[in-house]
């Protein structure tokens, strides 16, 4: 079975600062996607990025880029130039590639508040 | 495009009674997912419907049951409602033909508040 793990339930970070939100999982899977997500306050959740397992090079999406290494399970986001509006829970989600499910799988998410 | 909707936003119910939501996808995707998310349990997957055939399921009770229409739109009902059913509830809509291989976006969620 897998599973998604956030071992850090809530993190806080000045404006304009970087932030590491970290995330493990652990699948017998080889083909594979993760993804971060971002829930506001609003509560719709909102695709921040997603890598996909097969490729080597880390994804990035403007402020947003991943640590992704396959080996150890890990799948951090990396948050440059904080803003106000990502303050948010985020999530970190894992889909198997070509398996029986389209079923994502999420850890129990980390709360990020940006500091002004 | 118009995103994911769904209806109601809002829901109070009591116990005992059952209760219909409502989601409709984005045009043309033909996969609808639903989440459960509560502050205990985080987000779980209900079930999954493709082509109105239901794909996938996950670990709930009977009490909780869906449906796809040919126009792709979804309903999930929950009988017999509990306090414990009280949260957000979730769809996600893909285009999907391979599992997995598309991303799935979000409705605004249902909260379902059961008193």
């Amino acid at each position: 079975a897998q599973t998604v793990t956030q071992s850090q339930p809530e993190m806080s970070v000045q404006e304009a600062e970087t932030v590491t939100l970290s995330c493990t999982y652990d699948t017998s899977e080889n083909n594979y996607y993760l993804f971060w997500y971002k829930q506001p306050p609003s509560r719709q959740m909102i695709l921040v990025i997603r890598q996909e397992a097969y490729k080597q090079q880390n994804a990035t999406e403007n402020r947003f880029s991943v640590n992704f290494q396959k080996a150890a399970k890990s799948f951090s986001l990396k948050i440059s130039d904080s803003q106000l509006g990502d303050t948010a829970m985020y999530f970190c989600a894992f889909i198997a590639y070509g398996g029986a499910t389209n079923k994502l799988i999420f850890g129990t998410g980390t709360l990020l508040a940006v500091q002004p | 495009k118009a995103g994911v909707t769904q209806t109601p936003r809002y829901l109070i119910k009591t116990r005992g009674q059952q209760v219909t939501l409502s989601c409709s996808p984005i045009s043309g995707h033909r996969s609808v997912s639903w989440y459960q998310q509560t502050p205990g349990q985080g987000l779980q997957f209900l079930f999954e419907y493709f082509s109105e055939t239901q794909r996938n399921k996950g670990n709930f009770p009977g009490r909780f049951s869906g449906r796809q229409f040919s126009n792709s739109r979804s309903e999930m009902n929950v009988s017999t409602l509990e306090l414990g059913d009280s949260a957000l509830y979730l769809c996600a809509s893909s285009l999907a033909p391979q599992l997995g291989s598309n991303e799935q976006f979000f409705g605004p969620g249902t909260r379902l508040t059961v008193l």
